[in-house]
């Protein structure tokens, strides 16, 4: 079975500091992982996927198989990166993603 | 190239009753997923359809059925709804070639059941 866990449902950072979105994951094998991101009113979309490898709108996102982990994080963050963020997993490719419950980002002026 | 849609919006519906919830493929796309989503969780993934076949089912019982159609959009069916079928429900729509196999998600129905 695979699970995707945040442990914060609620996280508030000031504009300019750093900030790190938690995720843990439990799969026997080798997952891909993504982090998806709700802005309000608008439809969930793709932030990044670990294979990328990639910076997105200064986010990054490094995959640790020791620790399980996925966490997304930007060094200084932007009233407009308030948004719902969801981690994600995917046990093969083109199959089902298992979304953990959320971190709703609130980054106050 | 437009995006995924769904239909309806919202709509009520009362215990017993039966949904038809309809999504339309981004265009290029032959595969379908439906996702729960109730309040203050994350999407859950009930069943992917490819090329007009179910390839993958979620822990949903049976009376939450799908169809996909020749032209890829897909319906998603509940019969004998239940108050707790209330819930944001998602189509995700994916090209199945190249290695970069994304989903696109649409708005969302948002289903209450009373």
């Amino acid at each position: 079975a695979q699970r995707v866990t945040q442990p914060e449902k609620l996280l508030s950072v000031f504009k300019g500091a750093p900030v790190e979105l938690k995720c843990n994951y439990s799969y026997s094998g080798s997952p891909e992982l993504f982090w998806y991101v709700q802005y309000s009113r608008q439809r969930l979309q793709l932030l990044l996927r670990h294979i990328s490898r990639e910076s997105i709108k200064g986010f990054t996102a490094d995959l640790n198989k020791g620790e399980t982990s996925f966490h997304l994080k930007k060094p200084f963050a932007q009233e407009e990166d308030s948004a719902m963020y969801y981690c994600a997993l995917r046990a093969t490719s083109g199959s089902r993603l298992t979304f953990g419950e959320g971190t709703q980002l609130t980054v106050n002026p | 190239e437009t995006g995924v849609t769904q239909s309806p919006t919202h709509l009520i519906k009362t215990r017993g009753q039966q949904v038809t919830l309809r999504c339309s493929s981004q265009s290029g796309h032959n595969t379908v997923s439906w996702y729960q989503q109730a309040l203050g969780q994350g999407p859950q993934f009930i069943f992917q359809y490819y090329r007009e076949e179910e390839n993958g089912r979620g822990n949903f019982p049976p009376r939450f059925s799908g169809l996909q159609f020749p032209n890829y959009s897909s319906e998603l069916n509940v019969n004998a709804l239940e108050l707790d079928d209330s819930a944001l429900y998602l189509c995700a729509s994916a090209p199945t070639s190249g290695s970069y196999n994304e989903q696109f998600f649409g708005p969302g129905t948002r289903l209450t059941v009373l």
